[in-house]
């Protein structure tokens, strides 16, 4: 079965500009999530949706990030406008329902704002 | 907020020597799962444990549990150059569905 797939794999941009990425889960998968990882520390996860539902958006930076998941399968993720401090792994996962369970993940997109 | 906290943030071993890695939490779960992340890659899933379980095998890889203590250790036997990754330890939040991840341990496995 085909993995998580996300684009780009890496993205240099300047800060104040805009960035987005994209995902698509596993085929079947519900639950997809979005993750921040920086460098030497663990995935923070920043948006949860079930199906094109939002379930958890508590750690998401909304006033510059924002997020959706059209027609419940692929998802995208913007940051608008981007700061030095958002220099970051983004990586994307999914599962088959949200209830705790594995979470199968992308490569994700490392991004670098100077 | 990170729940999880990996003890030692790095490990270095011998090829062939077991490797144990611990981790605490703070609230009540519903599993606690163990994920590898190599370097540049995004992380695989290795093993879940239940909050009524206490032990649990895969392979070359024993973790338990102990909820009266809130703690979890993943113990790789055997260790290959190939094992030279991150460990992250994820807590399924009892009342949410979500994962917790902690910083995880930095394993290096010397030929």
């Amino acid at each position: 079965e085909a993995g998580v797939a996300q684009s780009p794999r890496y993205k240099i941009i300047e800060k104040r500009q805009s960035v987005a990425f994209w995902c698509n889960p596993i085929s079947g998968h519900a639950t997809l999530y979005w993750y921040q990882q920086i460098l030497g520390q663990g995935p923070k996860l920043l948006i949860q949706f079930q199906n094109n539902g939002v379930v958890d958006d508590s750690q998401l930076p909304k006033d510059r990030f924002s997020a959706e998941r059209l027609k419940g399968v692929d998802s995208t993720l913007k940051i608008q406008p981007a700061k030095l401090e958002d220099s970051a792994v983004y990586l994307c996962a999914s599962s088959f329902s949200g209830s705790n369970g594995e979470q199968y993940f992308g490569p994700g997109t490392r991004l670098t704002v100077t | 907020s990170q729940q999880g906290e990996e003890d030692p943030q790095a490990l270095s071993i011998q090829e062939g020597e077991n490797a144990t890695m611990n981790c605490s939490y703070k609230t009540s779960i519903n599993n606690l799962q163990w994920y590898r992340q190599n370097s540049g890659r995004g992380l695989v899933h290795l093993i879940l444990i239940r909050s009524n379980e206490r032990e649990k095998h895969s392979g070359r890889l024993r973790v338990t549990l102990d909820t009266s203590k809130k703690s979890s250790s993943l113990l790789i036997t055997a260790s290959r150059a190939a094992d030279t990754a991150s460990y992250f330890c994820a807590t399924g939040i009892q009342g949410a569905q979500k994962l917790v991840f902690g910083q995880g341990t930095r394993l290096t496995i010397n030929p």
